[in-house]
């Protein structure tokens, strides 16, 4: 079935360092990702997206890479802060017949960054 | 410039008892979406309205579950007879023409617990 997942259910990082967050997506049609946070007891928050015509794109402090060829969508964050802390969760929105483009989102399961000071 | 908002952030209800929960988005916004989240699970798609339509209902239960957004107020998402497995956080994102822009902003959820 359509799917998108996530490789690693928890990733633990040293201030200072880069994080990477994986995810894996099923359906070829989708055209749009997204990378969202989540704190305890907050809504997701934007962090960055990317639409399947490019494979990399660059925030501040954040870049997401993706590989249609593997179906392999990835969050690098740089520098990583305790404030960083949270989970992370892509989401991907598929290609609509007839010309529709309305944004339904399919969310992976996330993964819970920790970041030790 | 206000967030999406959603109240209330808590609800706790007897089954068998209604719940509604409302969403206001953000201004200049008319796409709602809402979305589930059990517990250490990402969100579920539920329902998208456009003011005073449906476009996609595909998430949501077949049965004692509902959404209306009204020409003027909130989106509301209604759960008659709450069952315990509708114990859960219900996540509100508005966004603007999704032909101009796919980003969706969340609000801050309601918790329903169901006792």
């Amino acid at each position: 079935g359509e799917s998108v997942g996530l490789h690693l259910p928890t990733l633990s990082v040293q201030e200072g360092d880069n994080s990477i967050i994986n995810c894996a997506y099923s359906n070829s049609a989708s055209d749009y990702f997204i990378w969202y946070k989540q704190e305890s007891g907050k809504g997701p928050q934007f962090i960055i997206d990317i639409r399947s015509n490019m494979d990399k794109r660059q925030g501040q402090r954040v870049t997401v890479l993706l590989n249609k060829t593997v179906k392999h969508l990835s969050l690098q964050i740089a520098a990583t802060q305790p404030g960083d802390s949270a989970v992370y969760f892509c989401a991907e929105k598929k290609a609509n017949a007839g010309g529709t483009s309305y944004g339904k989102l399919t969310f992976g399961q996330g993964t819970i960054l920790t970041v030790h000071p | 410039n206000a967030g999406v908002m959603q109240n209330p952030r808590h609800l706790v209800r007897r089954r068998g008892q209604e719940a509604r929960l409302r969403c206001s988005p953000m201004k200049g916004h008319s796409h709602v979406y809402w979305y589930r989240q059990l517990p250490e699970e990402g969100l579920k798609f539920m329902v998208y309205l456009q003011k005073e339509n449906i476009i996609d209902e595909s998430g949501m239960p077949k049965e004692r579950f509902s959404a209306e957004f009204p020409k003027e107020g909130p989106s509301i998402l209604r759960i008659q007879q709450v069952v315990r497995g509708d114990s859960a956080a219900y996540f509100c994102a508005s966004s603007p023409n999704p032909s101009w822009s796919y980003e969706q902003y969340f609000g801050p959820g309601t918790r329903l617990t169901v006792t």
